[in-house]
């Protein structure tokens, strides 16, 4: 069955420091994955999609079919980036169902 | 654009109850899909609509039903409302395919 799966609940950081949140998913398939973002009292938005390979807000990932994960990176912390963070994936076929994972939680301390 | 809206933000049902809650997409989009959000079971996918027709389906009991007006605008339905769908429910909608999905605030409902 396909998952996706964040091993860690919670990262703590310092202001600063680099991060790196893990995702690992299992899919048959050619899966399409991103990372969404939940900031304190704002909605669900995305971060980032692994097809446009692109960085945003400093944040990359990259797909890794290898080992199956897609984590998240951040050579510089910042305070403002404590927020849970939820990696998904998307099945290949013309639906948009996205499984996603029990979520990270990054607190960027001063 | 707005976003998404849904409606209501809160609710409070009793067991037994049935519940309907809305979803307006943003302005444009086709596309309409719901989730589940609990502590437990983390984010998981109910359905997606597409111009009045379900796409796909999550692995929900019967009880969980929606559909999709020709306006877009999306409602789903839970009968025989138990404990455990207390839940906060989310919409996004999307243009099309292969486009961004926007996420709604959502709908938190508690069923005592």
């Amino acid at each position: 069955a396909q998952r996706v799966t964040q091993p860690e609940k919670l990262l703590s950081v310092f202001k600063g420091a680099p991060v790196e949140l893990k995702c690992n998913y299992s899919y048959s398939g050619s899966p399409e994955l991103f990372w969404y973002v939940q900031y304190s009292r704002q909605r669900l938005q995305l971060l980032l999609r692994h097809i446009s390979r692109e960085s945003i807000k400093g944040f990359t990932a990259d797909l890794n079919k290898g080992e199956t994960s897609f984590h998240l990176k951040k050579p510089f912390a910042q305070e403002e980036d404590s927020a849970m963070y939820y990696c998904a994936l998307r099945e290949a076929d013309s639906s948009y169902k996205l499984i996603f994972g029990s979520g990270t939680r990054l607190l960027v301390r001063p | 654009k707005a976003g998404v809206t849904q409606t209501p933000r809160y609710l409070i049902k009793t067991r037994g109850q049935q519940v309907t809650l809305s979803c307006s997409p943003i302005s444009g989009h086709r596309s309409v899909s719901w989730y589940q959000q609990t502590p437990g079971q983390g984010l998981q996918f109910l359905f997606e609509y597409f111009s009045e027709t379900q796409r796909n389906k999550g692995n929900f009991p019967g009880r969980f039903s929606g559909r999709q007006f020709s306006n877009s605008r999306s409602e789903m339905n839970v009968s025989t409302l138990e404990l455990g769908d207390s839940a906060l429910y989310l919409c996004a909608s999307r243009q099309g395919a292969n486009y961004e999905q926007y996420f709604g605030p959502g709908t938190r409902l508690t069923v005592t």
